[in-house]
């Protein structure tokens, strides 16, 4: 199964724009690449996901390289509530393969 | 909605003994799920369902068992609890398994002395 890799941790100031990097560089021509975020003590909860091009929704926009080997998840304005755990993951058929790695913990500085 | 609700929130067991951890969803959901989620780690597949009567294992299945007799309702039991299902366990689910967004609860913190 395509596997993701993120770094263990970013930091942002707050009201500023987050960049967090995912490469996937076995993905598959027909993996959708999702983005979920655990907030403290909280099940995680759905971000955005897309297949080939960029998608923006009210939450986050989602980069997608032209390779498809790497994304990025651009939160515009980063908020105190916006620190969590982020997860990048790969799915084509069912959250049966799913692997949900240890993601990206963002701390946002006041 | 509720959403995917799960109760209890917190539990503590003895090594040996035995529970269910509930798990309902209101939004006739075809896909329910259960993971454990270890500190500092990610999420671990236990069991899925991709409808009524149909069930099927994840990556750490060992020592849980999981029955779908409706739509609404997954429990996940713990048939002898041991020191190492100590985790927070989360179910979630989803319109169908192809991939769409996932729903999850809020969790149950399990604590086995």
């Amino acid at each position: 199964d395509a596997k993701t890799t993120q770094p263990n941790s970013m930091e942002s100031n707050e009201e500023e724009p987050v960049h967090l990097p995912c490469n996937h560089s076995t993905i598959s021509g027909t993996d959708y690449i999702h983005w979920y975020r655990q907030l403290p003590s909280q099940g995680p909860e759905y971000v955005i996901h897309g297949l080939t091009s960029n998608v923006n929704n009210r939450m986050a926009s989602l980069a997608i390289a032209e390779d498809r080997k790497s994304s990025t998840l651009i939160l515009h304005r980063a908020t105190l509530r916006d620190a969590a755990v982020y997860y990048c993951i790969l799915n084509s058929g069912g959250y049966q393969k799913v692997t949900f790695g240890t993601g990206t913990k963002l701390q946002v500085i006041p | 909605n509720a959403g995917v609700t799960q109760t209890p929130k917190f539990q503590v067991l003895k090594t040996g003994q035995s529970m269910t951890l509930q798990c309902a969803q209101d939004m006739n959901h075809e896909y329910m799920s259960w993971y454990r989620q270890d500190p500092g780690m990610g999420l671990r597949l236990i069991h899925y369902s991709v409808g009524a009567g149909i069930t099927d294992q994840g990556e750490v299945p060992n020592g849980y068992n999981v029955s779908r007799s409706t739509t609404e309702d997954f429990p996940l039991r713990l048939l002898s609890a041991a020191p190492s299902q100590t985790s927070v366990y989360f179910c979630a689910s989803s319109y169908n398994v192809g991939g769409e967004t996932q729903y999850f609860g809020p969790g149950t913190r399990l604590l086995v002395l």
